[in-house]
């Protein structure tokens, strides 16, 4: 069965700090994509990134950085020198490419990050 | 060019009625997805939409629940008999399709937030 977890239910840090949004996630498929999605408080999903199963490099946009590790079937999103602006809900997401899927997203719990001033 | 928009943004009815939900996609997006989000939960995946081929209806809960799509366009989700545990935010969501295997990304709606009395 496939599935995302995302153990972190809430988590609250200080403007500045450094923080790691862990994503855990388990297929028997062998090409899939992950993604990683903020909801703020309007609601609207927004896309972050996404990443091939066969590319197992790490990206770097800005304040954002993924850490894709394979091997722990894991999809980890860390947000250096934190903003009031990063408090949102953050989603990571599961999508099957092999025949007979349609490309649904499989989603996370998701994690509640809040960044105080 | 436009988003993806929804209509209601928020819709109130009482148990047992019917409620229809809109979405338009953006344009020129064939591939077409609703999904549920319970309050503090991801998003569970309903109904898939890709151009005139038949649709993924895999992930309706129930009977009650469906879905139309008129070619590229317009789709509207009916629950017909609301349950109180109906009650959700029900997002669509739409992308350029041209082979699952790229994994496009999915644009998402602002939601309809449905609450059932």
């Amino acid at each position: 069965a496939q599935k995302v977890t995302q153990a972190q239910t809430e988590i609250s840090v200080v403007e500045k700090e450094d923080v790691t949004l862990d994503c855990v996630y388990e297929t028997r498929d062998t090409t899939y994509y992950l993604f990683w999605y903020k909801q703020p408080p309007s609601g609207e999903l927004v896309f972050l990134i996404r990443r091939n199963s066969f590319d197992e490099q790490n990206e770097i946009s800005g304040r954002y950085s993924w850490n894709f590790q394979k091997s722990t079937s894991s999809f980890n999103f860390t947000i250096t020198a934190s903003q009031v602006v990063d408090s949102a809900v953050y989603f990571c997401a599961l999508r099957l490419t092999g025949s007979g899927n349609t490309g649904k997203l499989i989603f996370g719990q998701g994690t509640t990050l809040q960044v105080k001033p | 060019g436009a988003g993806v928009s929804q209509s209601p943004s928020n819709k109130v009815t009482e148990k047992g009625k019917d409620v229809e939900l809109r979405c338009d996609p953006i344009s020129g997006h064939t591939a077409l997805y609703w999904y549920r989000q319970r309050l503090g939960q991801g998003l569970e995946f309903l109904i898939y939409f890709q151009g005139n081929s038949a649709p993924d209806k895999s992930g309706l809960p129930s009977d009650r629940f469906s879905a139309e799509r008129t070619g590229e366009s317009v789709s509207t989700l009916t629950i017909q008999r609301t349950q109180q545990e109906d009650s959700a935010v029900y997002l669509c969501a739409s992308s350029v399709q041209t082979s699952v295997v790229l994994g496009n990304e999915q644009f998402f709606g602002p939601g309809t937030r449905l609450t059932v009395l």
